[in-house]
């Protein structure tokens, strides 16, 4: 059973990083079969994935447009985890911050979600 | 906007069967599965349905997916009170390289 668990700060100050991690037990971050994603929530914005990590030989990245310039998800093999980095951070990214593995075209475990707020 | 449409909200009574419809284009739902999620307010979306009509599981073959061309539906029959959830639909998107989804659809259990 995959389980993902997530830590980091629920409140940032605006123009500073905003910082998760997601921990997995129960598959290896290097599964060649599955990729490791971010995924945000808000009412305003609905769902909107944001990232991904995936190892087919070598690690791989993909980021959306809307946050590509200011978006680094890594992964970290030695502790099996990812995590997402956000620089610059508005009001606007205050959102419930959820990660996931992506397997077989779909993302079919998530973490417990982790409301993080931008406000000074 | 979310890249993929959904109705706002739908409601039914106990017993009855629902259906949400979820629509996308050539670049998402037309070259891709659909997956449908369910969540509880306070909770992590649910993997429902999974390549467009495929359940996981443990969950109850009450709920059924399709897809045609572009759009896609979700059915719910015999629908029970702890139906009540928001319902959301995804897919790969090729043109955009990331996942896509749908504004979700509130589902009432009248």
């Amino acid at each position: 059973q995959v389980q993902l668990q997530q830590s980091g700060p629920g409140l940032v100050k605006p123009s500073q990083t905003l910082s998760l991690t997601c921990s997995i037990s129960g598959d290896s971050i290097s599964n060649n079969n599955a990729a490791w994603n971010w995924i945000r929530q808000s009412p305003s914005r609905g769902l909107e994935w944001l990232g991904r990590t995936y190892y087919r030989s070598k690690w791989y990245n993909d980021y959306a447009v809307s946050v590509k310039s200011r978006i680094t998800v890594n992964p970290d093999t030695s502790k099996n985890q990812f995590s997402l980095q956000l620089s610059s951070v508005t009001p606007e990214d205050t959102a419930v911050y959820y990660c996931t593995r992506g397997a077989s075209y779909n993302l079919d475990y998530w973490g417990q979600g982790t409301l993080v707020t931008v406000s000074s | 906007q979310s890249v993929l449409t959904q109705p706002p909200s739908a409601s039914g009574t106990p017993g009855q069967r629902v259906t949400i419809s979820c629509s996308g284009s050539s670049s998402n739902i037309g070259r891709d599965t659909v997956n449908w999620y369910q969540q509880l307010p306070g909770t992590a979306p649910k993997l429902l349905i999974y390549r467009n009509n495929h359940r996981p599981s443990g969950v109850p073959d009450r709920f059924s997916g399709s897809k045609s061309g572009t759009s896609a539906s979700l059915a719910i029959s015999g629908l029970q009170s702890e139906d009540e959830a928001d319902y959301y639909c995804a897919a790969w998107d090729g043109s955009l390289n990331g996942w896509v989804f749908g504004g979700g659809t509130k589902l009432t259990v009248l």
